[in-house]
């Protein structure tokens, strides 16, 4: 089946670096989709991407739609404390009955102060 | 709105023993789905509906069974529980299929399998 190589797959890194993570896949998405996880909780969305070449922004996080569809990536500037989880990207085909979300298996960020 | 709620928060069950984990939503969501989520292996789908009387299979849908009676209820049953499926399971809802880049995700259930 269709899988997602999401890199690194953890990062330590010192408040207020900058961080940047990315998915790869050998298929095609029609949107691509970034979710963080605090521990304990659901994923929640935080940005969605609909077209190839798409740079979208929210807050401090940008997300970039990879020309090829094939790819994305997230940039997260002057990282703070809160920012600490588990970051999920995730590829999305509408078809047939089910559509098709895929994730990847997720960076997981520490950030100390 | 209460979102998407799970129960229960976590559970411990003997290997053979069944439950039932709940998942309802007051959103008025038609699709709703199971997910999986395993260590490394980010989430995996188990089952969806896309409305009240029809399911469908996902990516590992082997040990679990759904149904869909009511738009806001969607339980997932484990008829005879394995270590296998020790896991952190997460039930998820949208407005329709085409809105999966808007699925709303419950806290989870924290299940272990002895």
């Amino acid at each position: 089946g269709q899988q997602l190589n999401q890199s690194p797959q953890s990062m330590f890194i010192q408040e207020g670096e900058d961080v940047s993570m990315n998915c790869t896949s050998s298929s095609i998405f029609n949107t691509w989709l970034w979710y963080k996880q605090e521990p304990g909780e659901g994923p929640v969305l935080l940005i969605a991407l609909y077209k190839a070449g798409e740079l979208t922004s929210n807050g401090r996080l940008t997300a970039q739609f990879g020309i090829t569809r094939k790819d994305s990536f997230l940039n997260i500037s002057a990282s703070i404390p809160s920012d600490v989880g588990i970051y999920f990207c995730a590829g999305l085909n509408y078809g047939g009955s089910q559509g098709n979300l895929i994730f990847g298996k997720g960076t997981k960020l520490s950030v100390k102060p | 709105n209460a979102g998407v709620t799970q129960t229960p928060k976590f559970q411990v069950l003997k290997t053979g023993q069944s439950m039932t984990l709940q998942c309802a939503q007051d959103m008025n969501h038609e699709y709703m789905s199971w997910y999986r989520q395993d260590p490394g292996m980010g989430l995996r789908l188990i089952h969806y509906s896309v409305g009240a009387g029809i399911t469908d299979q996902g990516e590992v849908p082997n040990g679990y069974n759904v149904s869909r009676s009511t738009t806001e209820d969607f339980p997932l049953r484990l008829l005879s529980a394995a270590p296998s499926q020790t896991s952190v399971y997460f039930c998820a809802s949208s407005y329709r299929l085409t809105g999966l880049n808007e699925q709303f995700f419950g806290p989870g259930t924290r299940l272990t399998v002895l």
